[in-house]
């Protein structure tokens, strides 16, 4: 089947634009993750959603930041008036949840590239 | 959170096994050894993952020493197509969310 998906691939925007980034997760994966990734770096942890319940936004850097999953399916992850430290790769990752101690595997997308001009 | 320690980089010749070390001196006993893979501009890929005992899959190996501070994933073959970053993640027990460290970059050369 479909793995995750992520739109736009790509987005410029001009500092203090508002960005708005979707996540189309595994049909059926309760949890949902966002990661945010500046080049040269290993992922960071933003947010994190099971079916629509915001369990975690411990990493969202400010509160400019702003991710929601309403039904439980598709996840928005929205930047208000974006700096150019928000120039970054943000990665959505989907899994089946918990089983015990052991998570499931999370299975990513290819990322949003985005840059701010 | 118990934090990672891995090599930045290594090489591995094309057919010959990589094999990957990683530190974690602090880990608690109820927490799982993760490791993923980042291919260039794609996001990471889980490859396998263990708690005590070894675990091998059709992708890798994972070797945890007995006292569990320190692991090993074995690529037993590694292709060109194994270059990439390899991440040593300790999951804490009471959330979901993976802490990424710097990870190793691999380089596989023919």
């Amino acid at each position: 089947g479909a793995g995750v998906s992520q739109s736009p691939r790509y987005k410029v925007a001009k500092r203090g634009q508002d960005v708005a980034l979707r996540c189309d997760p595994i049909s059926g994966h309760v949890s949902l993750f966002w990661y945010q990734q500046a080049l040269g770096q290993g992922p960071e942890f933003l947010t994190y959603f099971q079916n629509e319940a915001q369990l975690d936004k411990s990493g969202l850097p400010s509160d400019r930041f702003f991710a929601e999953r309403p039904e439980g399916s598709v996840s928005t992850l929205k930047i208000q008036r974006t700096q150019q430290e928000d120039s970054a790769v943000y990665l959505c990752a989907s899994s089946l949840g918990t089983s015990g101690g052991a998570t499931y595997e999370q299975y990513f997308g290819p990322g949003t590239r985005l840059t701010v001009t | 959170d118990a934090k990672t320690t891995q090599p930045t980089s290594m090489d591995c010749a094309e057919g010959r096994a990589a094999n990957l070390p990683c530190n974690h001196s602090t880990i608690s006993g109820n927490e799982y050894v993760y490791w993923y893979r980042q291919i260039h501009s794609q996001g990471p890929q889980y490859i396998i993952h263990g708690l005590k005992n070894n675990e091998t899959n059709e992708m890798a190996s994972l070797i945890i020493t007995e006292d569990r501070k320190s692991s090993t994933l074995i690529l037993p073959h590694a292709t060109l197509r194994d270059t990439a970053v390899y991440y040593c993640i300790v999951r804490p027990y009471n959330t979901d969310k993976l802490i990424f460290g710097t990870g190793t970059r691999l380089q596989v050369f023919p």
